[in-house]
């Protein structure tokens, strides 16, 4: 069973920035995505990456500051998110896409907290 | 951007059923899957495909998705299945995927 950790969280300031990373146990020919939940909040998809790294999606929120990339020799996908803004604290969770669309499975999170 | 809609909460008895709507515009011609997520806890996929599960969820769990309502029921309700739960659908239109805002359930 693929397992994915993903690791990166801290504080950080309002303007900086943080690299999150997602480590997959096994090859990575797949389809990737990030989603972030804020506290208390639901669920926000945040990016998505194709096999081969040509094909990459952002959601209106991230676009222009955040940029996901993937190291296939590493098993490791990565979210660069760049000018951090208070609305930016939640668990960032990475996870597969499945040939059928959903996302399954999902690695435990890790948590960023950017302070006004 | 394309919009899901969920109730805020659904409460059930142990034993009845369970039935959480996702509400979209024509959702019936879209594949819906759909989430729980218990406290502290990562999501897990209980549903694909609209009515299909993955391996490890018992038959209680179901799914239907017709006209503008996609429908997660819970049959004989545990206390264990009291959880956030979220549809999720691919919108073609922007490329982007789409939650629903959660339901939560409470086994009263």
């Amino acid at each position: 069973e693929v397992q994915l950790l993903e690791s990166g969280g801290g504080l950080v300031q309002a303007g900086g920035s943080l690299r999150l990373s997602c480590s997959v146990s096994g090859p990575t020919p797949y389809e990737m995505v990030w989603v972030r939940q804020a506290p208390g909040k639901g669920l926000e998809w945040l990016s998505y990456i194709s096999r081969s790294d040509n094909i990459i999606h952002y959601a209106d929120s991230v676009k222009g500051r955040f940029s996901v990339s993937r190291d296939d020799a590493k098993n490791s996908l990565y979210l660069q998110m760049n000018g951090l803004r208070a609305e930016d604290t939640a668990v960032y969770y990475c996870a597969i896409r499945a040939d059928y669309g959903a996302f399954d499975p999902w690695g435990q999170g890790t948590q960023v907290t950017v302070s006004s | 951007s394309y919009v899901l809609t969920q109730p805020s909460s659904v409460s059930v008895a142990p034993g009845k059923t369970a039935s959480i709507p996702c509400g979209g515009d024509n959702i019936g011609r879209k594949s819906v899957h759909w989430y729980r997520q218990k406290p502290g806890q990562a999501p897990e996929l209980v549903i694909y495909f609209d009515s299909e599960r993955p391996s490890g969820i018992p038959e209680r769990f179901s799914g239907s998705n017709s006209g503008n309502t996609a429908t997660l029921t819970i049959s004989r309700v545990e206390a264990g299945d009291e959880a956030d739960y979220f549809c999720q659908v691919w919108d073609s239109s922007s490329n982007h995927h789409v939650f629903g805002f959660g339901t939560k359930v409470t086994v009263l």
